[in-house]
């Protein structure tokens, strides 16, 4: 099974700052990563996927890097409604088992 | 526009059942995998169960394994999860959650239903 491990857990900033989060995983998964953004008592949503495409509606200040193990979510220029949680997520190929991240809580300074 | 609405949640009893259903709307149904994902109060995510085009391919996470059947109707555009023998720990908010077609990240989410176990 892949782990997937983020980090921060908790990134306190300012708005107006860079956020730049981190997800591992424990094994290659190609460029087959996907990230969510949840705020409370919301479905999560998704922000990028196949590790640097925006999804649709998703503001260029996202943007998504990496590849093999090691990815990157940055968020340029934080604005009041980006602190959220966010979490990394990849599928294995066939049987279709996903992994989620733990989690990195974006938080305002 | 897409739609995913669940309902089914509540509270149960240890041991016993619970049958949660996702309608949805908005797209060709039969032409995306669908997915379980639950998520316990304060905690991240985690994949339930997962279920293809026709239903001819179903996964589940170990967890859930012997408990959980997920099923779909293409004809009624719905996905189920009848969960059997519930425990204190599957005590969550589930999710149904659609997969992009040829992609494998879920582009569609539901708002979720409270599944609360306990006596």
């Amino acid at each position: 099974e892949i782990v997937l491990t983020q980090s921060p857990a908790t990134l306190s900033l300012s708005p107006g700052e860079r956020a730049t989060l981190s997800c591992r995983a424990s094994q290659s998964v190609a460029n087959f990563l996907a990230w969510y953004q949840q705020k409370p008592g919301q479905a999560p949503r998704l922000l990028i996927y196949d590790a640097s495409n925006r999804a649709t509606g998703i503001p260029a200040r996202f943007s998504g890097s990496g590849s093999g193990t090691d990815f990157t979510l940055t968020i340029n220029s934080l604005e009041p409604e980006d602190f959220a949680v966010y979490y990394c997520q990849q599928r294995s190929n066939w049987p279709p088992k996903y992994t989620f991240g733990q989690g990195t809580k974006l938080e305002i300074k | 526009q897409v739609q995913l609405v669940e309902s089914g949640g509540g509270l149960v009893k240890p041991g016993g059942s619970l049958r949660l259903s996702c309608a949805a709307s908005g797209f060709i149904f039969s032409d995306h995998y669908m997915t379980w994902i639950r998520q316990a109060p304060g905690k991240g995510l985690e994949w339930v169960s997962f279920i293809s085009y026709s239903g001819s391919a179903i996964y589940y996470e170990d967890s859930v394994m012997g408990r959980f059947t997920i099923s779909r109707d293409n004809a009624k555009n719905s996905v189920y999860l009848q969960m059997d023998s519930l425990r204190a720990e599957d005590t969550a908010v589930y999710y149904c959650a659609r997969e992009k077609r040829r992609g494998n990240f879920f582009d569609y989410w539901g708002q979720g239903t409270l599944v609360t176990v306990s006596s």
